[in-house]
C-alpha cells in the first residue's frame, strides 16, 4: 500500500514570494505518476501540476515547479511570485501506473493550508 | 460540459436515514470515482467506475454504502442507517480512459448527520 505524508498542516507567505510546500511517500512501486491537488475555499479541488516517476526532469508550469527526489521519496512544490489566489490546501497525491493505461485511485496526504498575505 | 456536477451541495440528515447522492461526470468520461473527505484530512478513494462495472471498492466502503452507474454515464452513492461517523465531504471526480493522468473533480456533498 502506497502512503503519501505533508507533515506541515499550514504555512504562510507574504505575496510576490516564493514557498515550498513539502511532500514524502512511500511506495514498492517503480512505476507511479505524483500530483499536486489545490483545493480553494468552499472550491473544487484542481490539478496543479503532475510528475512521471519516470521522468528525471522535474516539472514545471508556469509560477508551480516541483523538485522530485525518487531515491528519497520526497515531491515537494515550488509556488513562485505568490499570488493571494494561490490562498487554498493543497494537497499531495500519488498514483500507481497501471500496464493497461487505464486511470487508477489517488492516494491523498493529509494536505496543507496555504495562506497568502497582501 | 461545464465539469463534473455534485447534488446536493450540502444534505443535513438525521442518524438512521438514507441519504442518496448523485454524480454527473464530464460527457464521454467513462471513468468515475467517489472519494470521502472529512475535516483536515485528504480524500479517500472508495469506488471507482469504468462505464457501468463497479471495478474496486475500498474497504472503507461498508455494506452500508452501495454505489451504482447505470448506463455508464450518472453515478449515484447512497448510504443506508446513516452514523455520525458518516459525516464527511463526497466527491466524485470523473477521468477519460486513455487519458492517464488527470481527474476532475466535482464541488462535493456535504453530508452532516445529527
Amino acid at each position: 500500500a502506497q502512503t503519501v505524508t505533508q507533515s506541515q498542516p499550514e504555512m504562510s507567505v507574504q505575496e510576490a514570494e516564493t514557498v515550498t510546500l513539502s511532500c514524502t511517500y512511500d511506495t514498492s512501486e517503480n512505476n507511479y505518476y505524483l500530483f499536486w491537488y489545490k483545493q480553494p475555499p468552499s472550491r473544487q479541488m484542481i490539478l496543479v501540476i503532475r510528475q512521471e516517476a519516470y521522468k528525471q526532469q522535474n516539472a514545471t508550469e508556469n509560477r508551480f515547479s516541483v523538485n522530485f527526489q525518487k531515491a528519497a521519496k520526497s515531491f515537494s512544490l515550488k509556488i513562485s511570485d505568490s499570488q493571494l489566489g494561490d490562498t487554498a490546501m493543497y494537497f499531495c497525491a500519488f498514483m500507481k501506473h497501471v500496464e493497461t493505461g487505464a486511470n487508477s485511485k489517488l492516494t491523498f496526504g493529509k494536505g496543507i493550508t496555504l495562506s497568502v498575505r497582501p | 460540459d461545464t465539469g463534473v456536477s455534485q447534488n446536493p451541495r450540502h444534505k443535513i440528515t438525521k442518524r438512521g436515514q438514507n441519504v442518496t447522492f448523485r454524480c454527473d461526470p464530464i460527457s464521454e468520461h467513462n471513468r468515475l470515482y467517489w472519494y470521502r473527505q472529512t475535516l483536515g484530512q485528504g480524500p479517500e478513494f472508495l469506488t471507482y467506475f469504468q462505464n457501468e462495472a463497479q471495478l474496486e471498492k475500498s474497504r472503507l466502503l461498508s455494506d452500508r454504502f452501495s454505489a451504482e452507474r447505470p448506463k455508464g454515464s450518472f453515478s449515484t452513492l447512497e448510504i443506508q442507517r446513516t452514523e455520525q461517523g458518516d459525516s464527511a465531504m463526497y466527491l466524485c471526480a470523473s477521468s477519460f480512459h486513455g487519458v492517464v493522468y488527470e481527474q476532475y473533480f466535482g464541488p462535493g456533498t456535504r453530508l452532516t448527520v445529527t
